[in-house]
């Protein structure tokens, strides 16, 4: 088992530009999440999935998209980098919802210049 | 929204010394969870607490959660340099699928 496998792990953008950070997990969960890490401001969460074809919003949604088509995959798609998008992101996953133990990937390292 | 913090935000200790990172909630919770975070890493699930007033034990950590369901403690024993990182409560906000984290408190260790 892989476990949660986010790419790439580094990214630097210039502004304007899209991307799509990648996240995959092979442990068969249904629950998914995208965080950013900023210091001194924990994680944030940016949007979430409770199964395939199912997503919502978390607390910092704006300029990011996500969609869920299988159950391993579940892509965040910046469509107009902005400089306040520079952070650290993380997906996590867990075998049906937020109440149960997050496993996170390594992180996404994404400077916009 | 649902508010989670941590006090303090940074902690520096002599090896040897004691170290407690408090986690308060603006809600009731259903759960606590706690990670730890190492330098440059990714958060690692430590505990979960579910009931009120629960105290668990992983060596020389403890963890509490209080009678209200609002608030956590993490408390380190004689810490080591194996210590060092952020730690972080995580809260699930009820109605919702949403998890909130902590701001997190970073330990550092004198040796």
């Amino acid at each position: 088992n892989a476990g949660v496998t986010q790419t790439p792990k580094f990214q630097v953008l210039k502004t304007g530009q899209s991307m799509t950070l990648q996240c995959a997990q092979d442990m068969n969960h249904e629950y998914m999440s995208w965080y950013r890490q900023d210091p001194g401001m924990g994680l944030r969460l940016i949007h979430y999935s409770v199964g395939a074809g199912i997503t919502d919003q978390g607390e910092v949604p704006n300029g990011y998209n996500v969609s869920r088509s299988t159950t391993e995959d579940f892509p965040l798609r910046l469509l107009s980098a902005a400089p306040s998008q520079t952070s650290v992101y993380f997906c996590a996953s867990s075998l049906t919802s937020s109440r149960q133990p997050q496993h996170f990937g390594d992180g996404t390292r994404l400077s916009i210049l | 929204g649902q508010q989670v913090m941590q006090i303090p935000q940074y902690q520096h200790v002599q090896e040897g010394e004691d170290f407690t990172t408090y986690c308060n909630s603006s809600t009731t919770l259903s759960n606590i969870q706690w990670y730890k975070q190492r330098p440059g890493g990714h958060p690692v699930f430590l505990i979960q607490l579910v009931k009120s007033g629960e105290v668990k034990k992983q060596k020389r950590l403890t963890f509490q959660f209080g009678e209200a369901k609002k608030n956590s403690s993490l408390h380190i024993t004689a810490t080591q340099t194996t210590d060092v990182g952020t730690y972080f409560c995580a809260g699930p906000e009820s109605g919702n699928e949403k998890l909130t984290f902590g701001t997190g408190t970073r330990l550092t260790i004198i040796p």
